[in-house]
Order: C-alpha cells, then structure tokens, then sequence
C-alpha cells in the first residue's frame, strides 16, 4: 500500500516564529488532507489539497503531486497551534477510499 | 464542529464484554468509514460504508464488526474486548465515493478503555 513519511517528528518553537513541516508519499494519490489534533484528540480539518497551493489564515499548504510531497506551512505560532499535525493521502490505484496517515509531527508551541 | 457526531465519548468496559460505537455523518454525507487511534499503531483504517454497504475493509480484526442503517448512521460493534483493543476509534464522513473530491470530515472520538 502506499507509504506516508513525515517529518520532522517533533518541533519545539518559541510563539511568534514559522514552520514547515513536510509529508512524502510513494505514490500518486487522489487525495491529500492536513489534519490538526489538538490536546484533547479532536482531529480538525485543515486544508484537502490533492494539488497547489491554499492558505487559510496563518497556514497555508502546498502539494507537488509529481513529486510525490506536501509542505504545511505555519506562520508567526501561536501556542493554540500545538498538538499533532497529520498529513493522509488516498492512493489513486484502485477502489478503496480510505485515508493513509503519517505517524504526525508533534508540535508545542512555548509562550 | 466537523458536523460528524459520535458517542459516547468515553467508554471504560472489562475484558471480554461487548461494546457499540455510534456514528451520525455530516448531513447529507453518503460514506462512513471507521478509524482507530493506538499509541502503537497509530490512525489505521478499519472499513467504510456507502449508502448502506460496506465498501472496502482495512485492519478490522474479525471479532469487530460494522454497518450503515437506512438513516446512514453507522454502528462499530467490538467483542470479546482485550486490553489492546483501548484506543481512540473516529468515524469519518464523506459526500460520495468514487468521486475524485472525497474530503474526509472526523468526529470526536470514542475513547476506549479495557480494564
């Protein structure tokens, strides 16, 4: 099945500075979501971007569906930004619709 | 609010028994797909339905079991419970299946611990 890779594993950040935290998949794939789990286990949408770019706020996201990555961009952090963030890809091959996690990057943001 | 509702939230139940899960999809949402959440394996895929039939399975162990009523809510059902089994189960929804815009949308989670 298809492989998602994440990294980095863990970031520590003081507020107000930027990020990126990268996702590699071996295949190509019909969709890609960026989720946020926040401390209490919630997994919150962040962007579906298959491909391009979108930004919503101080995030912003970028897929190179050839090149088999995406990029999840956080500016100027804030320490509600903490928790895990999971990047899950459907492969394209196939019938089979489910979402393929990466192990995440855990993010704390200190004040 | 994702629009995806699951309960309950916490579950705390002994090796052996038998428990439920219950999911209600986004209104208007035709696929349900069931994940779980351990500190070991992380967020696996157990199995979705479309309006009413099971599509694809992943990782379900055959002590669990799932379906999709006519009002497209979907129940997990888990027996002969074990102390792995504890873990963080989503249910997920989305419009279709098949379609190239599938955005998948998580509920809250049911937490579940076996004592």
């Amino acid at each position: 099945g298809i492989q998602v890779e994440q990294s980095p594993p863990d970031l520590i950040l003081q507020e107000g500075a930027n990020s990126t935290l990268r996702c590699n998949f071996s295949d190509s794939v019909n969709n890609l979501q960026w989720f946020h789990q926040n401390p209490w286990g919630q997994l919150i949408n962040l962007f579906y971007i298959p491909s391009g770019t979108k930004q919503n706020g101080r995030l912003s996201a970028t897929t190179v569906a050839t090149e088999r990555y995406s990029l999840l961009y956080i500016s100027s952090s804030q320490t509600t930004d903490s928790g895990v963030y999971f990047c899950a890809v459907e492969g394209s091959g196939g019938s089979n619709y489910k979402l393929t996690f990466g192990k995440g990057t855990l993010l704390t943001v200190n004040p | 609010d994702s629009g995806v509702t699951q309960t309950p939230k916490h579950l705390i139940t002994a090796t052996g028994q038998r428990v439920t899960l219950r999911c209600s999809p986004r209104s208007g949402d035709l696929s349900v797909y069931w994940y779980q959440q351990s500190l070991d394996q992380g967020l696996q895929f157990l199995i979705q339905y479309y309006n009413g039939e099971e599509r694809a399975k992943g990782n379900i162990l055959e002590r669990f079991s799932a379906q999709q009523f006519p009002d497209l809510h979907s129940e997990l059902n888990l027996s002969s419970l074990e102390l792995g089994d504890s873990a963080l189960y989503f249910c997920a929804s989305s419009l279709l299946a098949g379609s190239t815009y599938n955005e998948q949308f998580f509920g809250p989670g049911t937490r579940l611990t076996v004592l």
